[in-house]
């Protein structure tokens, strides 16, 4: 079965830190670009970064740029997103979402359940 | 960026009837070079995440039941749900490819029975 399981959300303080991971299975992790789409409660969809297949190109939304760092482990079939210097608005739950073809301009096929993340005082 | 609007922002619809969801893109998603235009429609329910209905605009995913449906070119395009049922009452958003990153989504339209 393909699937993405995330982990590593949890409550931060303002200006923390948290690592995000993403496990797939199921598919040729390698073959494939991937996403981190972020959901504020209640809120509608966010694209916060992306990576393609061998991790050697990398994009950002302006909300995240210089604060979070997307990377993968090909030989761990894993996806990460470290989050710096956290902010009250970075709340939300993360979803990492799998490009539907190996290039870069697709839509996601496959989306993980999420990890919440949480930034309070 | 490109910038996705969707009207309208929720709608309700009789079991059987048709639902109609609008999106437009600030710019054109259509790629000349291969006449395929870049964009997406996702369906999400309460408590899952979104589920890949439609891609380049009017093809269907594998396993999505043939009422839906995506038309349009350019700048604007339309998901259509022919018979509504019960089990269609969820979120739906657009999203473009064409020019990322960012990938960008639609607010969302909100589909409920009637």
């Amino acid at each position: 079965e393909v699937q993405l399981v995330e982990s590593g959300g949890g409550v931060v303080r303002p200006g923390g830190s948290l690592r995000l991971s993403c496990a797939a299975s199921g598919f040729t992790f390698d073959d494939y670009g991937m996403s981190w789409v972020r959901q504020a409660p209640g809120k509608g969809l966010e694209w916060v970064s992306g990576i393609n297949w061998n991790g050697g190109s990398t994009g950002y939304a302006d909300s995240v740029k210089g604060r979070f760092t997307i990377s993968r482990d090909n030989a761990k079939n894993s996806l990460y997103l470290q989050m710096n210097s956290l902010r009250a608005e970075d709340t939300a739950l993360y979803h990492c979402a799998r490009l539907r073809t190996p290039v870069n301009n697709d839509a996601f096929d496959i989306w993980g359940q999420g990890t919440m993340v949480t930034v309070s005082s | 960026d490109i910038v996705m609007t969707q009207s309208p922002d929720s709608l309700a619809v009789s079991l059987g009837e048709r639902a109609t969801i609008n999106c437009k893109s600030s710019q054109s998603v259509l790629y000349s070079s291969n006449n395929k235009n870049y964009l997406a429609w996702y369906q999400q329910k309460p408590g899952q995440p979104p589920k890949l209905l439609i891609y380049w605009a009017s093809t269907r995913e594998s396993g999505v039941p043939d009422r839906f449906s995506g038309s349009g070119s350019g700048t604007d395009f339309t998901l259509t749900i022919s018979s509504l049922q019960a089990e269609d009452v969820a979120v739906y958003y657009c999203q473009q490819y064409y020019s990322t990153p960012p990938f960008t989504f639609g607010p969302g339209t909100k589909v409920d029975i009637k």
